[in-house]
C-alpha cells in the first residue's frame, strides 16, 4: 500500500474546542485535498489545496501544507457534534491515476 | 441524478460466487475512478478511466477483478469467485476534468460487499 499516515488515528474532544488532524504523505504532489466520511456513507469533499499554496482556509476549516516536510494539516474549528466523522487526506501526484488516501483519523465530537 | 448512484448499497455473497457492483456518475463526467475501503482503513486505488477507456488498473487486487465502462458513462466492477478478503466497501468517483489533478471528486455511497 502507498497510504500515508494521519495522526492522530483517533480524537475526542467537547463541542467547540477545535481539532487538529495531521497527515505525511510520501511522494511529490500536484495537490492535497481533504475528505470527510461518515460511518457507512460515501466520501464528501471538503477542500483543496494545491503543492504551491501553504495555507487555504474554507468556513471554519483551515489546511496548511508542508511540502519540504511532505506533511499537511487540517484544522477544524468550534466543533460542532456533526463534525463527528472520519478524516482523510487524498493527494495526486504525477499522472492522474497516482492518487492516494491517507490511513484516516475519527474525529469524534462530544455535545 | 445529481449525485455518483451506486447499486447496490449492500450485497452478501457466498465464497465462490461472482458480484457486480454498479456506479452511475455524474452525467458528463470524464474521469471514473473505482476504490476498495477495508473496514477501518482509507480507500485504496483499484481502477481509473477516462470515458470509457480504462488507462490504469493497476490497482486491482488479483485477475479475479475486472472493471468496464463500454460507452463511457455507467461502469461495472466484477469480481469472480469472491474470497472472504474481498469483503470491503467498494467506492466510485468520477471528476468533470480528465486528469482531474486540481479538482475534487465527487464520490458515491459505496457498495458494502461481505462475502460469507
Amino acid at each position: 500500500s502507498q497510504q500515508g499516515e494521519e495522526d492522530p488515528q483517533a480524537l475526542s474532544i467537547q463541542e467547540g474546542e477545535n481539532a487538529t488532524m495531521n497527515c505525511s504523505y510520501k511522494t511529490s504532489i500536484n495537490n492535497l485535498q481533504w475528505y470527510r466520511q461518515n460511518s457507512g456513507r460515501g466520501l464528501v469533499h471538503l477542500i483543496l489545496i494545491r503543492s504551491n499554496e501553504r495555507e487555504k482556509h474554507s468556513g471554519r476549516l483551515r489546511v496548511t501544507l508542508d511540502t519540504s516536510k511532505k506533511s499537511s494539516s487540517l484544522l477544524i474549528t468550534a466543533s460542532r457534534a456533526a463534525d463527528t466523522a472520519s478524516y482523510f487526506c487524498f493527494w495526486s501526484s504525477g499522472s492522474a491515476r497516482q492518487l492516494t488516501f491517507g490511513s484516516g483519523t475519527q474525529l469524534t465530537v462530544l455535545p | 441524478g445529481a449525485g455518483v448512484s451506486q447499486s447496490p448499497r449492500y450485497k452478501v455473497a457466498k465464497r465462490g460466487q461472482d458480484v457486480a457492483l454498479r456506479c452511475d456518475p455524474i452525467s458528463g463526467h470524464v474521469s471514473l475512478f473505482w476504490y476498495q475501503q477495508a473496514l477501518g482503513q482509507g480507500p485504496e486505488f483499484l481502477t481509473y478511466f477516462q470515458n470509457e477507456a480504462q488507462l490504469d488498473k493497476s490497482g486491482l487486487p488479483s485477475d479475479r477483478f475486472f472493471a468496464e465502462r463500454p460507452e463511457g458513462s455507467v461502469s461495472t466492477l466484477k469480481i469472480q469467485r469472491t474470497q472472504q478478503e474481498d469483503s470491503a466497501v467498494y467506492l466510485c468517483a468520477s471528476s468533470f476534468k480528465p486528469g482531474e489533478a486540481n479538482y475534487g471528486y465527487t464520490f458515491g455511497s459505496g457498495t458494502r460487499l461481505t462475502v460469507v
